[in-house]
């Protein structure tokens, strides 16, 4: 049974580097691609990035120049670096797993950042 | 990159009523669509993989169809648990895209 545990600061100043981790148990860790998603209060879901065991990575147009995800495979832990973040970045940060030939989706159960002066 | 238009935005039916919701993509993905139910402060929920498979532990009230560009959810006869938002995602390559949402209400 995979778990996604995540963590990492909660609360951040503008112009501040969010950053997160996700450890992933329990389960296969080549065979899928994993995602950042984030939610802002109020609004749809967003795709951060992904990244593969071997560490290759593909990122959100709107975000790509901020986002950084990284992964160290023997851990099993997957990294999102955000820097210069704004409140605009205020939301639930979710960690997941999306299979890359079968599977199903999973979903860490998110962690909440505030972006505040 | 492939966009994800969800439809309606919103909608309102009665307890026992069928309720469809349509995403269509900007170009084809095959099957690779799933669907999500979010209720507030929670998480989101996996309800359909692979355009039409039921996650496990999911009512068979719903169910998913479609391929290529055209997809659908449908919850068969709506229950008041059943009032959430309902989000659709591609995942055959990136961007893993949304969908807008669909808010449903009693």
């Amino acid at each position: 049974q995979v778990q996604l545990q995540q963590w990492g600061a909660g609360l951040l100043k503008p112009s501040e580097t969010l950053s997160l981790t996700c450890a992933v148990s329990g389960g296969s860790f080549s065979g899928y691609y994993w995602s950042w998603i984030r939610q802002s209060p109020g609004k749809g879901l967003e795709w951060i990035g992904e990244i593969n065991h071997s560490g290759t990575t593909n990122y959100s147009p709107s975000l790509k120049s901020r986002v950084t995800i990284s992964v160290d495979t023997p851990k099993k832990w997957i990294f999102l670096i955000l820097s210069s973040v704004t409140a605009a970045d205020t939301g639930v940060y979710y960690c997941a797993r999306y299979p890359i030939l079968t599977g199903y989706p999973f979903w860490g159960q998110g962690t909440l950042v505030t972006v505040s002066s | 990159d492939i966009q994800m238009t969800q439809s309606p935005s919103s909608l309102s039916a009665s307890v026992g009523e069928r309720v469809t919701i349509t995403c269509r993509a900007s170009q084809g993905i095959s099957s690779y669509l799933a669907w999500f139910q979010q209720k507030p402060g929670r998480v989101p929920k996996l309800l359909i993989y692979a355009a039409s498979t039921l996650q496990s532990g999911v009512p068979s009230r719903f169910s998913g169809s479609g391929s290529g560009t055209a997809f659908s959810l449908t919850i068969s006869s709506l229950q008041p648990e059943d009032v959430a938002t309902y989000y659709c995602q591609k995942y055959d390559r990136a961007p893993l895209t949304f969908g807008g949402g669909t808010k449903v209400e009693i």
